[in-house]
């Protein structure tokens, strides 16, 4: 069993709707990461939290430590959110463990 | 900043040859990542460093992989012989201390 364990696996949204992409994982982190890949294959972190929520624009991010579980939410959602969204885990302070990904699907 | 910098963007080559893969850290980031990427397994950390110095290694897949980094702006990862089932994006990352890890574009390997 993956340490990392996204849902769903893919999801498809019309313009303008609220989206939840949701991660578990199994081990004590010590930050959890949001990543975002494009379709043309680069990665950007969008998120490092260790607790509470952080917002950046549109997109929102919360860490609940004692259940092991985070959501990213992306509000207002655009066809240029259109990307697979990678949950990761730190069990340390520096090994990534990544979750297989949520593709998401902004349809105009 | 250029951010990470990789090279090649792509390459493709025979089963048996040896193949290096480039990366430039961002300037001041003291941790380097070697990522690789396929459709089966998604991103695994293969190997990182800390201030030039290898950590974990315990993500490379066997012998045939090997790490350098022998200067803060300079590391290559190394797979001599290949084989078709290394076919994968390779991603180096770099960061500062335990801030947010910056990715390069990846280098798309294919072995024939």
């Amino acid at each position: 069993k993956n340490e990392v364990e996204q849902s769903p696996q893919n999801l498809t949204a019309q313009e303008g709707e609220f989206i939840t992409i949701n991660c578990s994982y199994s081990v004590g982190i010590s930050a959890l990461h949001w990543l975002q890949q494009h379709p043309g294959g680069g990665i950007v972190s969008l998120f490092m939290l260790s607790s509470g929520k952080k917002k950046h624009g549109r997109l929102i991010a919360t860490i609940n430590i004692q259940e092991k579980h985070s959501s990213l939410h992306i509000t207002a959602s655009h066809p240029r959110d259109s990307a697979v969204y990678i949950c990761a885990v730190s069990p340390n302070d520096y090994k990534l463990s990544f979750g297989a990904g949520t593709t998401v699907t902004v349809r105009a | 900043d250029a951010g990470v910098i990789q090279s090649p963007r792509h390459e493709v080559t025979e089963m048996g040859q040896e193949v290096t893969l480039r990366c430039k850290p961002i300037s001041g980031h003291d941790y380097l990542f070697w990522y690789r990427q396929t459709m089966m397994r998604g991103l695994e950390l293969l190997i990182y460093f800390n201030n030039n110095v290898p950590i974990d290694d315990s993500g490379m897949p066997e012998d045939r992989f090997s790490a350098k980094m022998p200067n803060a702006s300079f590391s290559t990862l190394k797979i001599q012989p290949s084989e078709p089932r290394d076919s994968a994006v390779y991603f180096c990352a770099s960061s500062r201390q335990q801030e947010t890890q910056y990715f390069g574009p990846g280098t798309r390997l294919l072995v024939l």
